[in-house]
C-alpha cells in the first residue's frame, strides 16, 4: 500500500453545509491530487498540489477549495455543499518532479452524499 | 487536446475467455500510458505501464503494447478469472511540472464462473 489515508470514508450531509475531506500520506511525496468519480465520467481532477502551499485547479474546480500546509496533508473543502457534489472522492499522490512519468497511487476514497 | 478513449462497458465474459479492452489516445508529443484497475469499494491501482513506443507492459497475466502508429494501448489477457471482475481505466501522462494523468472513462468487466 502507498500509505494514503482518506477521512472520513463516508459522509452524509445537507445542502449548504461546509464539508472538509482529508488526505494524509506517509510517503513524503511531493504531488497530491483530488479527483471525483461519477458514473459515465470516469475520474475528473478537481485540484492538485505540487508542494506545500502550492496548489492549482483541475478541470472541475468550481465549488471546491484546497489547502496544503504540510507535505503529508491535503484538504479538500466544499464551502457550501450542493447535491451535484454527491460523488466518490479520491486522493492520489505521486513522486513527480525529477522522476519521469511516475504512476499515481490512490487512497480508498470518500463516499459523500449531499441531501 | 490530450484525451483517452476506451470501449464502453460493461463487458461480460465467461471464465477462461480471452479479454481485449480497447484504448486509443490523442496526444501532442509522447506520453506514458497506463492501465489502472479498480476493485469494488477500493481506489485505483496501477496494473501496468509503458513509457515509449513498442514497449509492452505486463502484470498478473495482463499485457498492453504501446502502439504509436495506431495511438493505441489495448489491454489483453489470455484467460480471465472471476477475480478479474473490476473497472479498468486507461490513462496517459506527460513528464512535466505537475505530472497530471488523463483518464479514460473506465470499462467495467464482469466475469461469469
Amino acid at each position: 500500500d502507498a500509505g494514503i489515508t482518506q477521512s472520513p470514508r463516508h459522509k452524509v450531509t445537507e445542502t449548504g453545509t461546509p464539508v472538509t475531506l482529508r488526505c494524509h500520506q506517509t510517503e513524503n511525496h511531493r504531488y497530491m491530487y483530488w479527483y471525483r468519480q461519477d458514473p459515465g465520467h470516469g475520474l475528473r481532477l478537481i485540484h492538485y498540489s505540487y508542494g506545500v502551499k502550492d496548489t492549482d485547479k483541475g478541470e472541475v474546480s468550481d465549488g471546491y477549495s484546497v489547502s496544503r500546509s504540510k507535505t503529508e496533508d491535503f484538504l479538500l473543502t466544499l464551502e457550501s455543499a450542493t447535491s451535484s457534489q454527491t460523488s466518490v472522492y479520491f486522493c492520489a499522490i505521486s513522486m513527480g518532479g525529477q522522476t519521469p512519468n511516475q504512476p499515481q497511487h490512490f487512497g480508498d476514497g470518500t463516499r459523500l452524499s449531499i441531501l | 487536446g490530450n484525451s483517452v478513449t476506451q470501449m464502453e462497458g460493461p463487458v461480460t465474459l465467461s471464465e477462461e475467455a480471452f479479454l481485449t479492452i480497447n484504448c486509443t489516445y490523442t496526444a501532442t508529443g509522447y506520453p506514458s500510458l497506463f492501465w489502472y484497475v479498480q476493485y469494488p469499494g477500493e481506489g485505483l491501482q496501477l496494473l501496468l505501464k509503458a513509457t515509449k513506443a513498442d514497449d509492452k507492459g505486463s502484470n498478473k497475466g495482463f499485457e498492453a503494447t504501446y502502439r504509436k502508429e495506431t495511438t493505441s494501448f489495448h489491454l489483453e489477457k489470455g484467460s480471465v478469472q472471476v477475480s478479474d471482475s473490476a473497472v479498468y481505466f486507461c490513462a496517459l501522462s506527460f513528464k512535466n511540472r505537475d505530472d497530471k494523468i488523463i483518464f479514460g472513462k473506465g470499462t467495467r468487466l464482469h466475469i461469469l464462473p
